[in-house]
C-alpha cells in the first residue's frame, strides 16, 4: 500500500533561515509521482511541484529546492531565508502511474517568525 | 481559466439536514475528484470520476454519502442526513489524464459546519 509520512508537525523559524521539511513515501511501484502542495492560512491548496520517480535531479525555483532520494524513499523540501510569507501547511504527496489517486501525507505547519 | 469552482464556500446546516456541495471542474480536465480534510485524518480522498463514472468511491464513509456527476462540467456530494461529524472542508479537483499525472488542480474548498 502506499503511505506518505511527514514527521514533523509543526515547526517554527525565525525569518530568514532555512528549513527543511522532511517527507518519506512507500510504494511497491517502481513508476510513481511525487507533490508538493501548500496551503496557506486562506485556505487553498497550491500546487509546487512534481518528480516522476525516473527524475532524481533536484530542483530548484527561487528560495525552493526539493531532494529526492530514491535510496532513502524520500523527498524533501528546503526554503531558503525564509519569509513570513512562506508560513503555511505543506503537504507532501504520491500518485502511481495506475491512476489519478493522489495519497496525500498528514502536512507540515511551517511557522515564519518575524 | 476559472480554476475548479466550488459552491458553497461555507454553509451552516443542522443535523439530520441534507446538503449538496458542487463543484465545476476545469475545461478540458476528465478527472474529478472530491477531498475532505478534518484536522484528525488530514485530506482523505472521498471518491474519483473518470471522464463522468465513478471509477473509486473506497472513501465514501457511509451510505450518508453520494456524488454524481452528470457531465463534464458538473459534480455533487451530497451528505444526508448530515452529522456533527460531517464538519469538516471539502475539497474538489479536477486533472486531465493521460499526461503521467501532472498533479490537480484544486478548488476553493467548502467548509461546512453542522450544528
Amino acid at each position: 500500500a502506499q503511505k506518505v509520512t511527514q514527521a514533523q508537525t509543526e515547526i517554527s523559524v525565525v525569518e530568514k533561515e532555512d528549513v527543511t521539511l522532511d517527507c518519506v513515501y512507500e510504494t511497491r511501484d517502481t513508476t510513481y509521482y511525487l507533490f508538493w502542495y501548500k496551503q496557506p492560512p486562506s485556505g487553498e491548496l497550491v500546487f509546487l511541484i512534481r518528480r516522476n520517480s525516473f527524475d532524481e535531479q533536484n530542483e530548484i525555483s527561487g528560495r525552493y529546492s526539493w531532494n529526492f532520494q530514491k535510496s532513502t524513499s524520500s523527498f524533501n523540501f528546503t526554503i531558503t531565508a525564509s519569509q513570513v510569507v512562506d508560513s503555511a501547511v505543506y503537504f507532501c504527496a504520491l500518485s502511481d502511474d495506475r491512476d489519478d489517486k493522489i495519497i496525500f501525507g498528514k502536512g507540515t505547519r511551517l511557522h515564519i517568525l518575524p | 481559466d476559472a480554476g475548479v469552482i466550488q459552491s458553497p464556500r461555507h454553509e451552516v446546516t443542522e443535523m439530520g439536514q441534507e446538503v449538496t456541495l458542487r463543484c465545476k471542474p476545469i475545461s478540458g480536465h476528465n478527472s474529478l475528484f472530491w477531498y475532505r480534510q478534518t484536522m484528525m485524518r488530514g485530506l482523505e480522498l472521498l471518491i474519483y470520476f473518470n471522464n463522468n463514472v465513478p471509477i473509486d468511491d473506497s472513501g465514501m464513509p457511509e451510505d450518508r454519502f453520494s456524488a454524481k456527476m452528470p457531465n463534464a462540467s458538473f459534480s455533487t456530494l451530497k451528505i444526508q442526513p448530515s452529522e456533527p461529524r460531517d464538519s469538516a472542508v471539502y475539497f474538489c479537483a479536477s486533472s486531465a489524464t493521460g499526461v503521467s499525472n501532472y498533479g490537480y488542480t484544486f478548488g476553493s474548498g467548502t467548509r461546512l459546519t453542522v450544528v
